[in-house]
């Protein structure tokens, strides 16, 4: 079965500007949550999708949204990007959501802002 | 607030012998703990998992072992092999929730 895929692997961007990252998640896995990582604050949950709904919400400015498509595919997206949104943005996907499950995650986009 | 505390943040240990990384928490609503390991420009690869209703699981040459009252739980790695040179994160969450609390991470080398 085929893990998670993000793309783009990596970004590069200038402050002020917009990007979206995708994720696909694993076969039949109907949960997608995003999280960011940065050397300073480690491993930050942004939010969590299910059934094309956002189930949780970190703790991050509403310049971060997403959304998930009917075929559980998500994107997020990042409006007037500032140089600290600099991060590696990792998506996972779980089986469903309601419950305590493993999320497995994709190899992350580097975005780097300019 | 860190919820989730991984002290000593690297670690060397000569193959064949065993590794110990340890995981504090303070938010007693969390009931699934969870290990992952991550090399460099990869995500999070899973390694074990354990609920608050367990005090140990084992898969292979990991354990992982839980003390609720102390908040504590730890990943023992035997033996270690230079293939589990690495970042090991701790994360937790709490019941119906996918939400995770990851600590800041181990680097761990295994010398050959």
């Amino acid at each position: 079965k085929a893990g998670v895929t993000q793309t783009p692997r990596y970004l590069i961007k200038t402050r002020g500007q917009q990007v979206t990252l995708s994720c696909s998640p694993i076969s039949g896995h109907r949960s997608v949550s995003w999280y960011q990582q940065t050397p300073g604050q480690g491993l930050q949950f942004l939010f969590e999708y299910f059934s094309e709904t956002q189930r949780n919400k970190g703790n991050f400015p509403g310049r971060f949204s997403g959304r998930q498509f009917s075929n559980s595919r998500s994107e997020m997206n990042v409006s007037t990007l500032e140089l600290g949104d600099s991060a590696l943005y990792l998506c996972a996907s779980s089986v469903q959501a309601g419950r305590t499950d493993t999320q497995y995650f994709g190899p992350g986009t580097r975005l780097t802002v300019l | 607030d860190q919820q989730v505390k991984q002290n000593s943040p690297s670690l060397s240990v000569q193959e064949g012998r065993i590794s110990i990384l340890n995981c504090d928490y303070t938010n007693s609503m969390f009931d699934y703990f969870l290990w992952y390991k991550k090399y460099p420009a990869e995500g999070p690869t899973f390694l074990i998992s354990i609920s608050s209703i367990k005090d140990k699981n084992e898969d292979g040459r990991f354990t992982v072992f839980l003390n609720k009252s102390a908040k504590h739980l730890s990943l023992h790695i035997v033996p270690s092999q230079p293939g589990d040179s690495a970042v090991y994160f701790c994360a937790a969450s709490a019941s119906g929730n996918n939400r995770l609390a990851f600590g800041k991470g181990n680097q761990v080398v295994v010398i050959p």
